[in-house]
């Protein structure tokens, strides 16, 4: 079958570094997704990788390894605002997005 | 403000009664889709459209159904309402062509069925 695998939370301290890491196996790959998404909001689109490599984007980077089935997102200088879940996603050979059930970061000041 | 807009926002429902949520887009997204985000589970896929006129289902189509009659509009209907269908029912669409694909979505829809 297929499986994203993500920690249920985490917590992480203001002004802080955190990775969140998400593992998958799929059939096939055409992509990986992260979206954050704030209680009782939609979710809204962070990164896509397609390559394996590192992809910054401001505060947030999102690296992706396809041989190790691996991915993390890196958030730096951390804010309050930044609490919220994120969810990671892959893309089959099919094109259909896998998702999984997402990672709750919890920020303490 | 362009984007997705759901309604009804929640809802609460009598088992058996029939049930309608609507999506409407005003990006021209060429694709549209239905999903459902319970606790501790993915967002999970019921119902999509490629294009207007064209409808597929996901990995949980069964008791819902859906229609694509113009390229705005995407309902999702319950014909009958069961408890396990208590969830947040997310609308979303993408641009075809787009390199990455990326889903915008809406602010969803909650609803509860006793």
């Amino acid at each position: 079958g297929q499986n994203i695998d993500q920690p249920t939370e985490m917590t992480a301290t203001e002004g802080a570094i955190v990775q969140i890491n998400c593992t998958y196996q799929t059939s096939g790959f055409n992509g990986l997704f992260w979206y954050q998404q704030h209680a009782g909001e939609a979710p809204t689109f962070l990164s896509y990788n397609v390559l394996d490599g590192l992809e910054e984007k401001g505060r947030f980077s999102s690296f992706l390894s396809r041989s190790k089935g691996y991915s993390y997102l890196l958030l730096k200088e951390l804010q309050m605002k930044d609490s919220a879940s994120y969810l990671c996603a892959v893309k089959d050979s099919n094109y259909q997005l896998i998702w999984g059930a997402g990672t709750k970061l919890i920020i303490k000041p | 403000i362009a984007g997705i807009t759901q309604a009804p926002t929640s809802q609460i429902l009598a088992a058996g009664r029939r049930m309608t949520l609507r999506c409407t887009q005003d990006m021209r997204h060429n694709a549209m889709y239905w999903y459902r985000q319970d606790l501790g589970l993915g967002l999970r896929l019921i119902h999509y459209s490629n294009t207007a006129g064209t409808t597929g289902k996901g990995e949980v189509p069964d008791g819902y159904s859906v229609s694509r009659a113009n390229t705005d509009d995407f309902p999702l209907t319950l014909a009958s309402a069961v408890p396990s269908q208590t969830s947040v029912y997310f609308c979303a669409s993408s641009r075809g062509g787009s390199v990455t694909g990326e889903l915008f979505f809406g602010e969803g829809s909650r609803l509860t069925v006793l």
